[in-house]
Formats: C-alpha cells, structure tokens, sequence
C-alpha cells in the first residue's frame, strides 16, 4: 500500500523566506510526526499530532517553526524567517500504535 | 531523561561475514524499541521492534535484536551480510507512555568485498 509521502522532496530558499513543508500520512494513521535530521544535531523530534488532542509542540526549536494537521490527515510544517541553521531534512512518520512509519523526507537548504 | 548510544558511529566488515551493531540505552521507567534502516537519500525504515514478549526479535533482510533488560542493551545482528546492507542504522527508543522517538547518533555500516 501507499507509504507516508511527502513534498518538495528539496526545497532552497533564502535567508528570511518563509517555507511550507507537506506531509500525506498513511491511510487510517491516527498519529503524525515530525522529525529533522541535521549533520550536527542528529535525528530530533519536533512535533506530534494524535487524532483531535492538542498537538505536542515540545521538540519545536523556536517560535519561527509551527504546524498543523488538518482533518485527521494532511499536516504542514511551516517554518517563518529561515535561518541558514534550518538547513537539514524535515521527516515526517505516521502510525497507529507501535511503530513509526517515515516518509523519504524534504530537504531544505537556506542560502 | 531518556537517552539512546550507539557504541560505534562506523562498523567496515566483509561481504558474507557476520556484524553487531551495538546499542544501548538509559531509562528509568519501561521502554519500547526500534531499530530503522536508512540507505543513502532516503527516509527512514524499519528494520524491526520491540514492543513486549519474547526478548529476541526478527525482523526484514535478515536482521534480528535481543533486548537485555538488565544491560539496558538492544544489540542488531545478522548472520552473514550482503553488499546491500550498506546503510546507516539508528536505534531508537519510545519511553511507555510518551509518543516521540529517541534517536542514537546512527552507525555506519559498510559492507566490503
């Protein structure tokens, strides 16, 4: 069956620009993430989405980053402002108890 | 808080011989495992989990993990590796009752002929 897809799989901006990353969970997946993996910080949790509960926001680097996750399903990361330290690879996993299921990810290079 | 070690950040074997790629990890309170697969510009996939019951896991391509409660340990094996195998692999941990994964820093493993 369809995976978790995600889109642009790149992205460039420049500095100050505001970007918009899109995360498709799989089908009947309750639960959405989302994670970036930067060479210098690894692999971090930014935020979480549970059916209708109030996101986890916890793991969010700065006020500059938010998301949303609209009807159950589509999510989009947003980052405002990017700064050359928001280079790195945004991923996004769905599941529904268990494990995580990640999409390839979008990779986005501030300049 | 939890935290997640990988003891080797790259592991260079031979084609047909066999590797263990070490992990453990620091938590007060019980803990779910995962260990992911990620090849080069690609997501993430995983690999196999731990979740409860029998301590030894298989999971895809070969791969197995035991999760040794009293070392804090969750070591990934696999018997003879192929050329194929060559990837990054992340242990990670979800503490019981939290959501998010913890990641270890990743080991590299490169597979030689």
């Amino acid at each position: 069956g369809a995976g978790v897809s995600q889109s642009p799989s790149n992205k460039v901006t420049e500095k100050g620009k505001d970007v918009e990353l899109r995360c498709d969970p799989i089908s009947g997946h309750t639960a959405l993430y989302w994670y970036r993996q930067s060479l210098g910080q690894g692999l971090e949790f930014l935020i979480y989405f549970q059916g209708n509960s109030a996101p986890d926001k916890s793991g969010l680097p700065s006020d500059r980053f938010s998301a949303e996750r609209t009807g159950g399903s589509v999510s989009t990361l947003t980052i405002q402002r990017t700064q050359q330290e928001d280079s790195a690879v945004y991923l996004c996993a769905s599941s529904i108890g268990g494990a995580q299921y990640f999409g390839p990810g979008t990779r986005l290079l501030v300049l | 808080a939890q935290s997640v070690t990988q003891l080797d950040s790259q592991v260079p074997v031979f084609e047909e011989a066999p590797v263990e790629l070490r992990c453990n990890y620091s938590s007060s309170v019980s803990v779910y495992l995962f260990w992911y697969v990620q090849y080069p510009n690609q997501g993430l996939q995983l690999l196999l989990k731990y979740l409860s019951g029998s301590t030894l896991v298989k999971g895809i391509n070969g791969f197995e993990a035991e999760f040794n409660k009293s070392q804090t340990s969750f070591h990934l094996r696999k018997p003879s590796v192929h050329i194929s195998d060559t990837a990054e692999y992340f242990c990670a941990v979800i503490i019981q009752g939290a959501q998010k994964l913890v990641f270890g820093q990743g080991t590299r493993l490169t597979i030689n002929p």
